[in-house]
């Protein structure tokens, strides 16, 4: 079984430059998630998908970042414009269902982000 | 709200040797779930453990084992045998019951000296 996939692995840009990242979840998988992971720190969740309708978006900065999740299947998140402290590693994952936690979270390699 | 917590940002222990991982939590809820998550450099974050509040009973999984004190808010991760293969950052982590929202510890480095 295929796990989750994100690209790109790494990414370097300059401030107020814009950056995508995209994540395929485990096939078959409802739910879908990204974190933001500061070096030094535990990630955070930024947002949660259920199919293509958002579940908990309560941290995402919405002033800079957005995400989308069409078909219910792949999603991208976009931060425009980007700001030196969004350097961190974006974390995807997704999980068969969302209705029970005991339901396993796998998780991505992760896109290393640096703003200069 | 919930918030975790481990105070060890970085640990050592030769190859072989039984080490333990600390970690607490704070919840007011009683139904939850607690694990740890191990992240090895440069690769994909992996579950390690399960424990679910309403068990007593410690939960192991080869040569990880939890200590789960539910009345201290405490959850230890012990690892027997240390393989220089679990090298690693690791995550403690708390969901409550319906709601899928992880929170994760700061994490503990830790090294396995050969």
């Amino acid at each position: 079984e295929a796990g989750v996939a994100q690209s790109p692995r790494y990414k370097i840009i300059e401030k107020r430059q814009s950056v995508a990242f995209w994540c395929n979840p485990i096939s078959g998988h409802a739910t879908l998630y990204w974190y933001q992971q500061i070096l030094g720190q535990g990630p955070k969740l930024l947002i949660q998908f259920q199919n293509n309708g958002v579940v908990d978006d309560s941290q995402l900065p919405k002033d800079r970042f957005s995400a989308e999740r069409l078909k219910g299947v792949d999603s991208t998140l976009k931060i425009q414009p980007a700001k030196l402290e969004d350097s961190a590693v974006y974390l995807c994952a997704s999980s068969y269902l969302a209705i029970s936690a005991e339901n396993e979270q796998f998780f991505g390699p992760g896109t290393r982000l640096t703003v200069l | 709200a919930q918030t975790v917590t481990q105070s060890q940002p970085e640990m050592s222990v030769q190859e072989a040797e039984t080490v333990t991982l600390s970690c607490t939590y704070d919840t007011s809820e009683s139904n939850y779930y607690l694990f740890w998550y191990k992240q090895p450099p440069s690769r994909q974050m992996i579950l390690v453990i399960r424990q679910e509040a309403y068990k007593q009973q410690n939960a192991t999984e080869n040569r990880f084992s939890v200590n789960f004190q539910k009345a201290a808010k405490s959850f230890s991760l012990k690892i027997s045998d240390s393989q220089l293969g679990d090298t690693a950052m690791y995550f403690c982590a708390s969901i409550l019951f319906g709601n899928e929202k992880l929170t994760f510890g700061t994490g503990t480095r830790l090294t396995i000296i050969p």
